[in-house]
């Protein structure tokens, strides 16, 4: 099983800055099969990104994806309140399709 | 524009069976490509990958349940169900059903959610 390591565990922004998380896997991802999720408090998770840099249908530009391997990062530019989230990975390249941990997003 | 949503019961007594069901509308279930699947969180952890089921009928479990898990999927309703047995306390999560993308296993659509606790 891949095991996906997320750092930090909790991030605190202000708003209008930049947020860098981080994804880590314990072997290489294949085709670069990572995705990045945004799970607000009450809701379902939502598809950032796949294939490690592509915007899914609807995302914003100020989320980025890049990263190959087995280390990859997901920017958020010019944050916002909304952004107020938990932020998971998830490699899909290898079943069992494993998330990280997640990133807690804070807003200052 | 695709529309998934869970029913099924919110309390469920240890040692019973937990069965979830996924109403998919706005799309043929049917569609090739793409796989059903079902993904759980526990209250303050992570997202788990449960399974995942193609129209054809063909699943993928995740091997840390798969004794106890089955998904299957009905055409005819437009409906993929989840059936977890015997389950335990540990069993107590938020599960939702999701699509992924087209030959992508990503999930791009995902259902509101349905808590089920298990309890006595």
């Amino acid at each position: 099983e891949i095991v996906l390591t997320q750092s930090p565990g909790t991030l605190s922004v202000s708003p209008g800055e930049r947020a860098t998380l981080s994804c880590r896997a314990s072997q290489s991802l294949s085709s670069n099969s990572l995705a990045w999720y945004q799970q607000r408090p009450g809701q379902a998770p939502r598809l950032l990104i796949y294939g490690a840099s592509s915007r899914a249908t609807d995302i914003p530009d100020r989320f980025s994806g890049s990263g190959s391997g087995t280390d990859f990062t997901l920017t958020i530019s010019r944050l916002e309140p909304e952004d107020l989230a938990v932020y998971y990975c998830q490699q899909y390249g290898v079943s069992p399709y494993t998330f990280g941990q997640g990133t807690k997003l804070e807003i200052k | 524009q695709l529309h998934l949503q869970e029913s099924g019961p919110g309390l469920v007594k240890p040692t019973e069976t937990l069965s979830l069901t996924c109403s998919v509308s706005g799309d043929s279930i049917s569609s090739s490509g793409y796989h059903w699947g079902w993904v759980r969180r526990p209250p303050g952890k992570a997202l788990e990958w449960i399974g995942s089921v193609y129209y054809s009928g063909t699943t993928n479990y995740n091997p840390s349940l798969k004794s106890r898990v089955t998904i299957s999927v009905d055409k005819s309703k437009s409906q993929f169900s989840l059936n977890l047995k015997s389950v335990t306390a540990a069993d107590t999560a938020e599960y939702y059903c999701a699509r992924t993308f087209w030959f992508v296993n990503a999930f791009e659509s995902w259902g509101q959610g349905t808590l089920v606790t298990v309890s006595s």
